[in-house]
C-alpha cells in the first residue's frame, strides 16, 4: 500500500526554527509538494521537490532524499501566523497525490 | 499562481435536499478537477478525479450516485450532494490542474456545507 508519514503535532517558539518531517512509501515518484493550511481554508502551496536537494524560499526551505523516501520542510524565524497544519503530498506514478494526514504546527510567542 | 474559485464558500441546507458547488478555474485550462472533503482535524480525503469531458473516477468507498460530479468544460466543474444528510457535513475543497503545472493542484478556497 501507499503511506506518507508525518507527526501529528509539533510546537516551536516564535523566532525560532522548525523541522518537519514526511517519510513516504508509494508506487513510483513523480515529485512531493508541501502545502500550508490554516485552520477552516483550503491548502496553499509552498513548495514542489523532484529532484534530491534543498530548495530555498525565503524562509521556507524543503529537502527532498528519494533514495530515502524522505523529505523536510524547514521554517526560519518562525511567526504567529505560520501557525497552520502542513501537508506533505508524493505524486506517485499515475500522478495522483497521495496525501500525508497533515502536522499540526502550534507557535508559542 | 492561478487562481480557482468555488461557489458558495458556505452552505446550509436541510437533510434531503441537493446542494450543487462550482469549482472555477479563472485564468487556465483545468483537464483534471479533484474534489475532496475534510472533516474537522483531518486531512484531505479526495473523493474523486474528472477529466474534462469524460465521467469522473470516484475513490474507493465514495458513493458516486449521491455525489455527481460535472466537468463539463476546461474551467468548470460541479459537485452535486444528493438527498443530503446530515453526516454530509464537511468541508468540501475543489482543485484543478493541469500536466503543464508540474502535477501540482490549484485549491479553491473550499465550500463549508452544513446539513441540519
Amino acid at each position: 500500500g501507499q503511506n506518507i508519514d508525518q507527526p501529528t503535532e509539533m510546537t516551536a517558539t516564535e523566532g525560532a526554527i522548525v523541522q518537519i518531517n514526511c517519510t513516504y512509501q508509494t508506487s513510483g515518484f513523480n515529485g512531493l509538494f508541501w502545502y500550508q493550511q490554516h485552520a477552516g481554508e483550503a491548502p496553499t502551496f509552498l513548495s514542489y521537490n523532484v529532484l534530491d536537494g534543498l530548495e530555498e524560499k525565503g524562509r521556507f526551505s524543503s529537502f527532498l532524499s528519494r533514495s530515502k523516501g524522505y523529505s523536510y520542510l524547514l521554517l526560519k524565524e518562525l511567526q504567529m501566523k505560520d501557525s497552520a497544519s502542513y501537508l506533505c503530498a508524493v505524486v506517485d506514478s499515475n500522478y495522483q497525490l497521495i496525501w500525508g494526514a497533515g502536522t499540526k504546527l502550534i507557535i508559542k510567542p | 499562481g492561478a487562481v480557482v474559485s468555488q461557489h458558495p464558500s458556505w452552505v446550509i441546507c436541510k437533510s434531503g435536499t441537493s446542494v450543487k458547488i462550482e469549482c472555477r478555474s479563472l485564468d487556465f485550462q483545468a483537464t483534471t478537477m479533484f474534489w475532496y472533503r475534510q472533516f474537522p482535524k483531518q486531512s484531505l480525503m479526495l473523493m474523486a478525479t474528472s477529466n474534462e469531458g469524460s465521467k469522473a473516477t470516484y475513490e474507493q468507498g465514495v458513493e458516486k450516485d449521491k455525489f455527481l460530479i460535472n466537468h463539463a468544460s476546461l474551467t468548470l466543474s460541479t459537485l452535486t450532494v444528493t438527498s443530503a444528510h446530515p453526516e454530509d457535513s464537511s468541508f468540501y475543497i475543489c482543485s484543478a490542474g493541469s500536466v503543464t503545472s508540474d502535477y501540482e493542484q490549484y485549491f479553491g478556497p473550499g465550500t463549508r456545507l452544513t446539513v441540519t
